[in-house]
């Protein structure tokens, strides 16, 4: 079993709807938590990152952290046909980041 | 400012080629990491550097598997005998090797195909 589960999707959206993205994992070591934007052909790029259970937003991007399941999650509100891209979620106890699949995001204009 | 390059950013070789790809990190980043990207996957940890030295190379799969980084700056990452199973995107990431969530900035990636 993977260490960081992801649903690999695809997932297709209209514009302005709310995309819902979640990540499981098992390692209780880690302790800091990003989400990734990939486009094609292009490096991951960071979106957020948190340390601690709770809600963090950032613009229409909101990430949250339940430590106690061992759940990660991101929204984005009022998807725009740009936000169309892999959506990575990763996770780290210090240096080592480990990855999910990442899901797969598309947003129908 | 200048991001993460890395050079070539294709690579097409014959299977028992050796091969060299390189990572120009972002200036002043002590810490610097390779990571593999297959097909549909996530990037996995091959390892990482604190200035010159090889911190954890664990993830390297196996011997035929080699980085370095002499002067703190550049690393390159070489494959011999390279096998079709290599073919994947090699990306390198830096960041300034503090304390905390110390963000890894990732370069565009070498994309490595063995025929």
């Amino acid at each position: 079993q993977k260490e960081v589960e992801q649903d690999p999707g695809p997932l297709s959206v209209p514009e302005g709807a709310i995309v819902s993205l979640n990540c499981t994992y098992s390692n209780s070591a880690f302790q800091y938590f990003m989400w990734y934007r990939q486009y094609s052909r292009k490096g991951p790029e960071l979106l957020m990152y948190t340390y601690s259970s709770g809600n963090k937003e950032d613009g229409r991007f909101t990430a949250q952290v339940d430590k106690s399941s061992k759940y990660i999650s991101l929204f984005i509100r009022d998807s725009q046909p740009s936000d169309s891209a892999t959506y990575l979620c990763a996770m780290k106890p210090d240096y080592k980041l480990s990855f999910g699949a990442g899901t797969t995001v598309t947003v129908r204009a | 400012g200048a991001g993460v390059s890395q050079t070539p950013s294709n690579k097409v070789t014959e299977k028992g080629k050796y091969v060299e790809l390189r990572c120009d990190p972002i200036s002043g980043h002590t810490a610097l990491y390779w990571y593999r990207q297959s097909l549909g996957q996530g990037p996995e940890f091959l390892i990482y550097f604190q200035g010159t030295g090889a911190a954890d190379d664990s993830g390297l799969p196996n011997d035929r598997f080699f980085a370095v980084r002499p002067e703190g700056s550049v690393s390159t990452l070489k494959i011999q005998r390279t096998e079709r199973g290599d073919s994947a995107v090699y990306l390198c990431a830096s960041s300034s090797g503090l304390q905390g969530p110390d963000t890894q900035y990732f370069g565009p990636g070498t994309r490595l195909t063995v025929l």
